[in-house]
């Protein structure tokens, strides 16, 4: 099965960009990459996607390496509000069309007053 | 628009036991999705819906199962409950037009299997 690797916790100063890694070596070349973070025990809020390009939208941005083996999530401006468990997931192709989405364990991100 | 909706929030099981569990989308989105989430194995993926059928699924046995109705309402079911079924079960719902790729997720149903 595909593998998303992310470590498991960050710290980032209030205001300052937050970088997330995500690490998806096995991914192949119509796989999705999506970022969705989760606060205490809420259901996850969608954040970005991508493909093979780098994303943007009001939120973050998402930089895809050429090679489509990682990507990184970058808050521009962390907040408080930004604490959170950010989760990578892939889509991956099953059989027939199908797909499944793969989650990495996620990253703890703590933004410091 | 109202978010997703799950009933019950919260459930306690014993061994053995089935269990139901609904899930109403965001108004107009025609896809639902089921996800288990544990301490231990983190967030997983059950199956997607749409149009009344299941058209993709993760890797769970046959005793997780589910259904769409024609509302788009879902509903998942878990026959012969185990200890290790013991989790937040999330349910999200998408639009199959514009912005097919954003899920939006319901709060969960606790599920406690004694």
């Amino acid at each position: 099965d595909a593998k998303t690797t992310q470590p498991p916790s960050m710290d980032c100063a209030e205001g300052r960009a937050a970088n997330l890694p995500c690490n998806h070596s096995t991914i192949s070349g119509n796989e999705y990459v999506y970022w969705y973070r989760q606060i205490h025990s809420q259901g996850p809020q969608y954040i970005i996607h991508g493909l093979k390009n780098n994303e943007t939208n009001e939120m973050a941005s998402l930089i895809i390496t050429e090679d489509r083996k990682s990507s990184t999530l970058i808050l521009p401006h962390a907040t408080l509000r930004d604490t959170a468990v950010y989760y990578c997931i892939v889509r991956v192709a099953v059989e027939w069309g199908t797909y499944k989405y793969i989650f990495g364990t996620g990253t703890r991100l703590k933004v410091l007053a | 628009k109202a978010g997703v909706t799950q009933t019950p929030r919260y459930l306690i099981k014993t061994r053995g036991q089935q269990v139901t569990l609904s899930c109403s989308p965001i108004s107009g989105h025609r896809s639902v999705s089921w996800y288990q989430q544990t301490p231990g194995q983190g967030l997983q993926f059950l199956f997607e819906y749409f149009s009344e059928t299941q058209r993709n699924k993760g890797n769970f046995p046959g005793r997780f199962s589910g259904r769409q109705f024609s509302n788009s309402r879902s509903e998942m079911n878990v026959s012969t409950l185990e200890l290790g079924d013991s989790a937040l079960y999330l349910c999200a719902s998408r639009s199959l037009a514009g912005k097919v790729h954003e899920q939006f997720f319901g709060p969960g149903t606790r599920l406690t299997v004694l």
